[in-house]
């Protein structure tokens, strides 16, 4: 069956620093990919997705590319805020047809002044 | 705008008593979802729905219910709550076809089994 696998949290950073939250999944074909944003007391919305291979998704500032080579779909920032604090989820549609979605345990940012 | 809305947003029940969640989308979408959040288990499919009569049960469907009989609501239903069923409640919709199957989720129901 299809997984997700992203790194544990919480990561902790200051603000305007670097940030990488790795995903990693297994499925067979071609799956979508996705991230989600969930900022507290609120629902999931998503952040950035990718269809194919070599896509890059993008989306307020955030950026991850689709590596079918190695399985992964890594979620970048250039320089993080205080607002992007919230918990990250990685998820994929396989190709067969279902609309489920298999998430990732989510991963929490916390970033200080 | 296109939105999707849940009530309540809190509600605070007895064991033993029947509870209805409601879900509502404007986006026209065939596909509906309810799931709960707990911490440490992430997020867990409890049923879902493809279109109008349609239903189908999920990872944790034991306890739960629901009905499909427009395109717009999918209300979960709790026939007799329990504790264990204490968590966050998420709907979600989405549309059909690769490219569009991303998930648009509703603002969540805090429930309290006491």
């Amino acid at each position: 069956g299809n997984s997700v696998t992203q790194m544990e949290g919480p990561v902790t950073l200051s603000e305007e620093a670097f940030l990488t939250i790795n995903c990693t999944y297994t499925a067979t074909g071609y799956p979508s990919l996705f991230w989600y944003v969930q900022y507290p007391g609120e629902g999931l919305q998503l952040l950035l997705k990718a269809t194919k291979a070599d896509d890059k998704g993008s989306n307020k500032g955030f950026e991850a590319t689709y590596r079918k080579e190695t399985t992964s779909f890594h979620l970048e920032k250039g320089s993080v805020q205080v607002s992007d604090s919230a918990v990250y989820f990685c998820a994929l549609i396989g190709s067969g047809g279902s609309y489920i979605p298999t998430f990732g345990r989510g991963t929490s940012l916390i970033v200080h002044p | 705008d296109a939105e999707i809305t849940q009530s309540p947003r809190h509600k605070i029940t007895e064991t033993g008593r029947q509870v209805t969640l409601a879900c509502h989308q404007t986006w026209n979408h065939n596909n509906m979802f309810w799931y709960r959040q707990d911490l440490g288990h992430g997020l867990r499919l409890i049923h879902y729905s493809y279109g109008v009569q349609d239903t189908n049960k999920g990872e944790v469907s034991d306890g739960y219910s629901v009905s499909r009989s427009n395109t717009e609501d999918l209300p979960l239903t709790l026939e007799s709550a329990a504790s264990s069923q204490t968590s966050v409640y998420f709907c979600a919709s989405s549309g059909s076809g690769r490219g569009f199957n991303e998930q648009f989720f509703g603002p969540g129901t805090r429930l309290t089994v006491l």
